[in-house]
């Protein structure tokens, strides 16, 4: 079935470090492609998404794009904030009814 | 105003216990779900509904009964609590049903123990 696949955490840095977090996924089909970002105590919240191949879904200085040929879609960051820190998951959607199939989930904590 | 807010936020009960967690979202989505999250964060789909209908129903044991009264609500009703019930349940909505645009709005999560 399909699946995503996620670099284990924690990723620690200090703020205005570059952020590279990785993801890649399983699908029989075209699916779609997300990242959810989850701040502490609260629910998750959609960072960006993209929707077929090549495309680069991008969002407050993040960015991830859809790579068919290496079935990746890695999300990065220039310099990331302190604020940036929380629990990041990348997700697919095969199209049928936002069945979205989560990662694990990669804790980034950003030091000042 | 919350979008969408689940009660209660925790929840500590004895294991053989019935209890239930309540949904609703003020966003006018017509889908809702029901996902849990366990201890190593893993997030997985249980339910959705759209418009009250069931359209998606993993493999989750019987014990877990969602109910929508309507498409603005859902709840989950689970029966006869067990250990491995412990974990977080997000309810999430989404306006689309069939056309799979993946953004869904989550509520805070309800931190379910089971002693």
């Amino acid at each position: 079935g399909d699946s995503v696949t996620q670099m284990e955490g924690p990723v620690t840095l200090s703020e205005e470090a570059f952020l590279t977090i990785n993801c890649t996924y399983t699908a029989t089909g075209y699916p779609s492609l997300f990242w959810y970002v989850q701040y502490p105590g609260e629910g998750l919240q959609l960072l960006l998404k993209a929707t077929k191949a090549d495309d680069k879904g991008s969002n407050k200085g993040f960015e991830a794009t859809y790579r068919k040929e290496t079935t990746s879609f890695h999300l990065e960051k220039g310099s990331v904030q302190v604020s940036d820190s929380a629990v990041y998951f990348c997700a697919l959607s095969d199209g049928g009814y936002n069945k979205l199939i989560f990662g694990a989930g990669t804790r980034l904590a950003v030091h000042p | 105003d919350t979008a969408v807010s689940q009660t209660p936020k925790y929840l500590v009960t004895q294991m053989g216990n019935d209890k239930s967690i309540k949904c609703e979202q003020n966003l006018g989505h017509d889908t809702m779900y029901w996902y849990k999250q366990d201890s190593k964060k893993f997030l997985k789909i249980m339910f959705s509904y759209n418009n009250k209908e069931l359209i998606i129903n993993e493999t989750v044991p019987n014990r877990f009964s969602p109910k929508s009264p309507d498409k603005a609500h859902l709840n989950l009703h689970i029966n006869s609590l067990e250990l491995g019930d412990s974990a977080v349940y997000f309810c999430a909505s989404s306006h689309d049903r069939g056309r799979g645009t993946g953004e869904l709005f989550f509520g805070e999560g309800s931190r379910l123990t089971v002693l």
